[in-house]
């Protein structure tokens, strides 16, 4: 039982450039989530689902795309890279059914753009 | 909307001494509240929970309970080691938005040997 786990764990990107960062998760999770942590800013909410085929937006979703095609995998996308997106990426993942079950994270990703 | 509010840090302190991170929230509803904790170069992990008001979390000598006429999850521990060293997070979830998770800013905790 692995988890959650993302690949890649680093990645440099030139501005402009495009990457797709993969989550996927072994415990038939329905809620999927992924997160953007910069300095002194704690975590930001990017796109989250809530079951396979279904996506939305979170907090700071500018700039990024995502989908889950596939109920074990949420995959982000940027798109057109900016070095403003340089940040450490957390993917997460929850059961449903009640508000007291809590979320599992990967081990992240850090992603520098020049 | 809800939201978390935690204590400034950083937190620094000696080893073998007692540690309290302050949280407290806002919620329109029967939140559950949960601490996680980020080591170095990690993810975040789940601490401790309390689902209801009164409940006590407890996990790794950490303990927080649920404060309902408080708004609060205030954590504590008894004697601190170097290995506690981490930053913390509070966070709420909701019964009726169960996909929203609600964290806090975190606290870094750095202890002394």
């Amino acid at each position: 039982n692995a988890g959650v786990t993302q690949t890649p764990k680093f990645r440099v990107l030139k501005t402009g450039q495009s990457m797709t960062l993969l989550c996927a998760q072994d415990m038939n999770h329905e809620y999927m989530y992924w997160y953007r942590q910069d300095p002194g800013m704690g975590l930001r909410l990017i796109h989250y689902s809530v079951g396979e085929g279904t996506t939305a937006k979170g907090e700071v979703p500018d700039g990024y795309n995502v989908s889950r095609l596939k109920k074990q995998n949420f995959l982000l996308g940027l798109e057109s890279a900016a070095p403003s997106q340089t940040s450490v990426y957390f993917c997460a993942s929850r059961r449903t059914g009640s508000s007291y079950n809590e979320q599992f994270f990967g081990p992240g990703t850090r992603l520098t753009v020049l | 909307g809800d939201s978390v509010t935690q204590m400034e840090g950083p937190v620094t302190l000696s080893e073998e001494a007692f540690l309290t991170i302050n949280c407290t929230y806002t919620a329109t509803g029967y939140p559950s509240l949960f601490w996680y904790v980020q080591y170095p170069g990690e993810g975040l992990q789940l601490l401790l929970k309390a689902t209801k008001a009164d409940d006590k979390g407890s996990n790794k000598g950490f303990e927080a309970t649920y404060r309902k006429e408080t708004t609060s999850f205030h954590l504590e521990k008894g004697s601190v080691q170097v290995s506690d060293s981490a930053v913390y997070f509070c966070a709420l979830s909701e019964e009726n938005y169960g996909q929203n998770f609600v964290f806090g800013p975190g606290t870094r905790l750095s202890v002394l040997p």
